[in-house]
């Protein structure tokens, strides 16, 4: 069957240093994947999509890498700050359906 | 405001009855996806429509029904409720594929059966 792990949970780190999340999947063959952030009690926000034939991709403190042999994404939130803290999804798509990460939770120390 | 509008934001009712929650999608967004997220649970898929028509379906429940009207509104049905199905129900729309937009998010419904 199909599988997205996060791993971690919860990720407790201090006020400027890089949190790093893992999402590995199985049973996926993804032209792209997606992370998306969520506040507790809202939606999720889409932050970032890199496709299968890119290796990495920035936008602004956030780098994402995706490495299909590994079938593994990295997620990195550089110089972090206390707004940075939230759960982060990652989401695959398959049969035109969207499907997420339990999610991991990060909270930034000041 | 992410340009897709869920209502109502609350709804509290009792076990056995009927509701329904609406969402309009973002403006140019043919797509739409429900999404049921219980407390402390992931995002789980329920439902798709792709300008009017059904496209994909996720462990939707039978009690659970949905349609996208002609204007690409969206309502879900959700009937003989269980104190279980107390849940966050999100609504989120996206662009056609290929286009490197992720997508979008309503506020959601928090619905409570008691």
């Amino acid at each position: 069957s199909q599988k997205i792990e996060q791993n971690s949970e919860a990720l407790n780190i201090q006020e400027g240093k890089t949190a790093t999340l893992t999402c590995n999947y199985t049973n996926y063959s993804p032209a792209y994947l997606q992370w998306y952030r969520q506040d507790p009690g809202r939606g999720p926000v889409f932050l970032l999509l890199i496709r299968e034939n890119e290796k990495e991709k920035r936008k602004e403190r956030l780098k994402v890498t995706f490495d299909t042999t590994l079938k593994q994404s990295l997620f990195h939130i550089t110089a972090s700050q206390p707004a940075d803290s939230a759960t982060y999804l990652c989401a695959l798509e398959a049969d035109y359906k969207l499907s997420f990460g339990a999610g991991t939770t990060v909270t930034v120390r000041a | 405001d992410s340009g897709v509008t869920q209502t109502p934001k609350h709804l509290i009712t009792a076990t056995g009855q009927r509701v329904t929650l609406r969402c309009s999608p973002r403006s140019g967004d043919l797509s739409v996806y429900w999404y049921q997220q219980s407390l402390d649970q992931g995002l789980q898929f329920l439902i798709q429509y792709y300008n009017g028509e059904e496209r994909a379906k996720g462990n939707i429940l039978e009690r659970f029904s949905a349609q996208q009207f002609p204007d690409l509104h969206s309502e879900l049905n959700l009937s003989s409720l269980e104190l279980g199905d107390s849940a966050l129900y999100f609504c989120a729309s996206s662009p056609p594929r290929g286009t490197g937009a992720g997508y979008t998010f309503g506020s959601g419904t928090r619905l409570t059966v008691v």
